[in-house]
């Protein structure tokens, strides 16, 4: 089975706090992608990675900055977390160089700021 | 910009009964994929159903079938013998070729009645 695993469901964090999300993919996929989703905003791409130190910014990226050192694994850095940066956030991946392949999803994790 | 807009928050249908869920987008390009994806109340996503933008005939998938209308750049999703399992989020999304990166609408959140 592949599989997208996110390190946490669920998170509670401080404003002010630097912040980790963890995503790691077993699928020898080239690009990775984190999503922040709203109710009523849908998914919001952050960051987009087609491959290793290779980073392009998405809808969202103001707050955050991603690193991607390996293939299989993508970070979401949260630089100085704030209390509109919560929600749920999904990574995702998909094979490269191969427009109509599906996107694979983590299980989501639900960061909270207090 | 590309945009998806799905207008439905918020659907629900009976048991085995068939249901529609609507999807238009906007975007300059000839070349692109669409896209349904599921998100049971558990939060994993995964991919319903694909569709090529220069494919004329209609995707299907057991149950689920879409009508793509590229003129009018509608993309809707029939559900067919509607189950109970058949309730989640559904998102539509689409990819222009070249750029690997799935833009997603807002969702519509599908309930199955017994």
């Amino acid at each position: 089975d592949v599989k997208v695993t996110q390190s946490s469901r669920y998170l509670v964090k401080r404003t002010g706090e630097k912040v980790f999300l963890e995503c790691v993919q077993d699928m020898d996929h080239e690009n990775m992608f984190w999503y922040r989703q709203d109710p009523g905003l849908g998914l919001r791409l952050i960051y987009f990675s087609y491959d290793v130190k290779m980073k392009e910014k998405g809808d969202i990226p103001e707050g955050y900055s991603v690193s991607r050192e390996k293939k299989e694994r993508f970070s979401l850095i949260l630089e100085s977390a704030s209390t509109n940066q919560t929600s749920m956030y999904l990574c995702a991946s998909s094979l490269g160089l191969q427009e109509n392949t599906e996107a694979f999803f983590g299980q989501g994790t639900r960061l909270t700021v207090v | 910009a590309q945009t998806v807009t799905q207008s439905q928050p918020e659907m629900s249908v009976q048991e085995a009964e068939t249901v529609t869920l609507s999807c238009t987008y906007d975007t300059s390009e000839s070349n692109y994929y669409l896209f349904w994806y599921k998100q049971p109340p558990s939060r994993q996503m995964i991919l319903v159903i694909r569709q090529e933008a220069y494919k004329q005939q209609n995707a299907t998938e057991n149950r689920f079938s879409v009508n793509f209308q590229k003129a009018a750049k509608s993309f809707s999703l029939k559900i067919s013998d509607s189950q109970l399992g058949d309730t989640a989020m559904y998102f539509c999304a689409f990819m222009t070729s070249g750029t690997y990166k799935y833009i997603f609408g807002t969702g519509t959140r599908l309930k199955v009645l017994a």
